[in-house]
């Protein structure tokens, strides 16, 4: 069972510079996620998704974008990259319903900005 | 400030013992909460998840109890492993954010055998 697949694993990029970080998920899950994880801390969400074509701003949507284009995909772009948004992030899915339902993460792309 | 959180960064137990991972809560709305572990180099992995229409949900060798009246969440796990060490969040839904969830800072439990 292949779950919730972030690609890539890692990246290293300078500031200014742009990238999209790919999730996909194989479970038929209505519900994507944008979480990223400092030291010490929690996850905090970025942006997420109830259903294709819809996306929504979190806790911390500031310079980063994202597209539910494919209702299995969900992108997070960086337009600019800058040093405080080096940190590992994660995309997790969930069922349909109203909050109930557990999320499902993927392992996580660790993004250096230098 | 942080919705959720925990009472501990760190907890030490010996191979066998019982362990107890605390957590509490702000948000008295909140209606799910759920445990996760995470491994070095991982993403988090669900391990029980409790609604607020509950006091105690069982799994295979952890507990969940939820206090609504204290806003206090904890997770026990029995017989500990070396394998159980890891990083453990707490987290309750956001409501008004649809699904998403509020993560604690999070408790490092480690295992001596």
């Amino acid at each position: 069972n292949a779950g919730v697949t972030q690609t890539p694993k890692f990246r290293v990029l300078k500031t200014g510079q742009s990238m999209t970080l790919l999730c996909a998920q194989d479970m038929n899950h209505e519900y994507m996620y944008w979480y990223r994880q400092d030291p010490g801390m929690g996850l905090r969400l970025i942006h997420y998704s109830v259903g294709e074509g819809t996306t929504a701003k979190g806790e911390v949507p500031d310079g980063y974008n994202v597209s539910r284009l494919k209702k299995q995909n969900f992108l997070l772009g960086l337009e600019s990259a800058a040093p405080s948004q080096t940190s590992v992030y994660f995309c997790a899915s969930s069922t349909q319903g109203r909050g109930n339902q557990p999320q499902h993460f993927g392992d996580g792309t660790r993004l250096s900005i230098l | 400030g942080e919705s959720v959180g925990l009472h501990l960064p760190t907890l030490s137990v010996q191979e066998g013992d019982n362990s107890i991972i605390n957590c509490a809560y702000s948000n008295s709305a909140s209606d799910y909460f759920i445990w996760y572990k995470q491994e070095s180099g991982k993403g988090p992995q669900f391990i029980i998840d409790i609604r607020s229409n509950m006091d105690k949900r069982q799994g295979q060798r952890v507990t969940v109890l939820l206090n609504k009246t204290v806003k206090h969440l904890s997770l026990q796990i029995a017989a500990t492993q070396p394998g159980d060490s890891a990083v453990y969040f707490c987290a309750e839904n956001m409501r008004q954010a649809g699904t998403a969830l509020i993560f604690g800072k999070g408790t490092t439990l480690s295992v001596s055998s």
